[in-house]
């Protein structure tokens, strides 16, 4: 149990373009997933809280705008990044709360070219 | 808010041997303390965790102590195999439902045969 998915597992995409990355808990529900980026050999980076049926949470210096995160059911967020510039490449990893701990997905690896 | 320390962030140990990684917390509410190990290119999979009303817990190879007092928790590992290299990353949570967690820098464990 506690499986999570993520689509795309990599995405290249073009400067200016939107990207989105879903994120889906397979066999439970979720009222709160998160979203992180990690940097090559660097921690997890919490980036925002994905709470289900209301704005999501953003951690300081992450900006709304920019990295859309919509939570629309019990075992679906995405992250929409939108107008990409190359210092948007990262890996960008969920994860799905309940009550047994944090369970990740695997992860997106985007490249901004 | 929390911020969690961890060290070393590499160790290199020989095959047999045991490995021991320490982590410090500044919010002496967290109460929930997971470790995850993050092989290359993967997901990070939660390993052992333990909750702040036990001091210490054990699953075969693997062991966490906690220290309230001090607000340090360590993770060891026992007769180590070359599979357990991958980076280990320890976290710190103040929610009962283990949500709002942060992490450690994480530290890159080597095992050699």
């Amino acid at each position: 149990g506690a499986v999570v998915s993520q689509h795309p597992s990599w995405v290249i995409c073009k400067s200016g373009t939107s990207v989105k990355i879903e994120c889906r808990s397979l066999d439970f529900q979720a009222t709160t997933m998160f979203w992180y980026r990690q940097f090559p050999k660097q921690s997890l980076m919490l980036m925002a809280t994905s709470n289900e049926g209301s704005k999501a949470t953003y951690e300081q210096g992450v900006e709304k705008d920019k990295f859309l995160i919509n939570h629309a059911s019990l075992t679906l967020s995405t992250l929409t990044v939108t107008s990409a510039h190359p210092e948007d490449s990262s890996f960008y990893i969920c994860s799905a709360s309940r009550s047994s701990g944090q369970y990740f997905g695997p992860g997106t690896r985007l490249t901004v070219t | 808010g929390e911020n969690v320390e961890q060290h070393p962030s590499t160790l290199s140990v020989q095959e047999g041997d045991s490995a021991v990684i320490k982590c410090t917390y500044s919010d002496s509410a967290s109460n929930y303390f997971p470790w995850y190990k993050q092989e290359l290119g993967k997901r990070p999979q939660l390993i052992i965790d333990i909750r702040s009303n036990v001091g210490e817990k054990k699953d075969q190879r693997i062991a966490v102590t906690l220290n309230k007092t001090a607000k340090h928790f360590s993770l060891h590992i026992t007769e180590t195999q070359p599979e357990d290299s991958a980076v280990y990353f320890c976290a710190a949570s103040y929610r009962s439902d283990n949500n709002d967690m942060r992490f450690g820098a994480g530290t890159r464990l080597t095992v050699k045969p």
